[in-house]
């Protein structure tokens, strides 16, 4: 069975501090890879994905997150927070065929 | 995303009583899943479809059934509500390429409180 580790519940930040959110998972085969965000109040939104090639991705509002197959893991990060990035992350993994599978979820608070 | 919809966007029910939540979109993707949300728990899969004929289990059926009455509907009832069913609730739907690869979109979310 496919799983996902955050191993981060609850991250504060101040404004332009650098961020990096962990995420692990556990499944031996080829897996799809995404983060997703929920803003204060709103559904969850696609931050970005990874299916193949390039194992540094690029998503919307300047994060980014690498995919590194020997860890298992694929961590978020971007380099300067702003205030509106205050959020819940969840990463998600999926193997060819399977449901995604969700993360508990990492809350984010950026002080101004 | 307006494009999946969710309905009714709160509910407030006491227990013992039968409830549906209902998911529709208009994205024409064969794929739908249902999910709840707890604080500290993410999102759990509930019941997933792939396709109207299509029914799956996920992590947490016990207590919920779906229905699939169209590619793009998908029912979500708690026969007998109890109040550890209180929970926000998520529709998805996916789009899939050849290499079986997904994007879920989700809805606005059904928040639920059973007492």
């Amino acid at each position: 069975a496919q799983s996902v580790s955050q191993h981060n519940h609850h991250v504060i930040l101040s404004e332009a501090a650098s961020l990096e959110l962990g995420c692990n998972y556990s499944y031996g085969g080829t897996v799809n890879l995404f983060w997703y965000v929920q803003y204060p109040g709103q559904h969850l939104q696609l931050l970005l994905k990874y299916f193949s090639g390039d194992p540094l991705v690029k998503g919307i509002k300047g994060f980014e997150a690498e995919f590194i197959k020997s860890k298992f893991s694929f961590n978020l990060r971007k380099p300067s927070v702003q205030w509106s990035d205050t959020a819940e992350y969840f990463c998600a993994v999926n193997a060819l065929g399977r449901a995604l599978t969700f993360g508990s979820g990492t809350r984010l608070q950026v002080q101004p | 995303d307006a494009d999946v919809t969710q309905t009714p966007r709160n509910r407030i029910t006491k227990t013992g009583k039968r409830i549906m939540l209902e998911c529709s979109q208009t994205k024409g993707h064969d794929r739908m899943y249902w999910y709840r949300q707890d604080p500290g728990l993410g999102l759990q899969l509930i019941y997933y479809s792939f396709d109207v004929k299509d029914i799956n289990k996920g992590e947490i059926s016990d207590g919920y059934s779906v229905s699939r009455q169209a590619q793009a509907k998908f029912s979500l009832s708690l026969e007998s509500a109890i109040p550890n069913q209180t929970a926000l609730y998520f529709c998805a739907t996916s789009d899939t390429s050849g290499q079986g690869l997904e994007t879920q979109y989700f809805g606005p979310g059904t928040r639920l409180l059973v007492l």
